[in-house]
């Protein structure tokens, strides 16, 4: 299994400002993945990350408005950009930890609520 | 990415069995049948996952067709912390890494 923080749990932004959630996985990991929640709304994936790598985004999400880094193979963070309240979601990370990525395991999340 | 339909909702009693349809007509030969659940303010958690044969585990099984086209989650005996979101998800065992998750179907379960 993979226990997994994220940090901030939750935090309420002002529009325009930029928040970093990070992602901390107890065991060393290959690829990391960062997903959003909008309110009532299923999961959405924003983009997967490798150590060492740049992120792969998914259609619809850019690195400038979602920047990743992924300096370490227990450590991710996910930058949320020049914020709108369109941005208020629940933003979660997981990780697979066998080779074939059949069971994920997935953070608490975070809360953001832009005004 | 292959698509899954789910009832929006269902609702049990307590401690009765559980069938979650999951339709998936369009299901490659190489697509993974995942299931995860997420319970109320939580994230997502992996419930069971198979290819073609029925599968078992401590939390539930998994009964999938013959022509791989539908499939069933069963929860043996419900509990009141099984009131929760299940996701029905094709992963591309081929190619693929991500999950995909779709509307999933909202559980109850009434005492």
């Amino acid at each position: 299994s993979a226990v997994i923080s994220q940090k901030p749990s939750r935090d309420i932004c002002q529009r325009g400002t930029s928040l970093t959630i990070q992602c901390q996985v107890d065991s060393q990991v290959t690829m990391m993945f960062w997903y959003r929640q909008q309110p009532g709304q299923s999961l959405t994936l924003i983009a997967t990350a490798n150590q060492g790598s740049e992120a792969t985004y998914e259609s619809g999400f850019v690195i400038d408005k979602f920047p990743i880094s992924r300096p370490n193979l227990t450590f991710s963070t996910l930058t949320v950009s020049n914020m709108s309240p369109e941005d208020s979601s629940i933003y979660l990370c997981s990780v697979g930890k066998d080779r074939d990525y059949n069971e994920q395991f997935f953070g608490p999340g975070t809360r953001l609520t832009v005004l | 990415d292959a698509k899954t339909t789910q009832p929006n909702s269902m609702e049990s009693n307590e401690e009765e069995p559980v069938h979650l349809p999951c339709n998936h007509s369009t299901i490659s030969g190489t697509d993974y049948i995942h299931w995860y659940r997420q319970l109320p303010s939580q994230g997502p958690e992996y419930v069971i996952h198979g290819l073609t044969s029925n599968v078992n585990n401590r939390m539930a099984s998994l009964a999938i067709a013959e022509d791989r086209k539908s499939s069933t989650l069963i929860l043996h005996r419900a509990t009141l912390r099984d009131a929760a979101v299940y996701y029905c998800i094709l992963r591309d065992g081929k190619f693929g890494n991500k999950l995909v998750f779709g509307a999933g179907t909202i559980l109850r379960v009434k005492s």
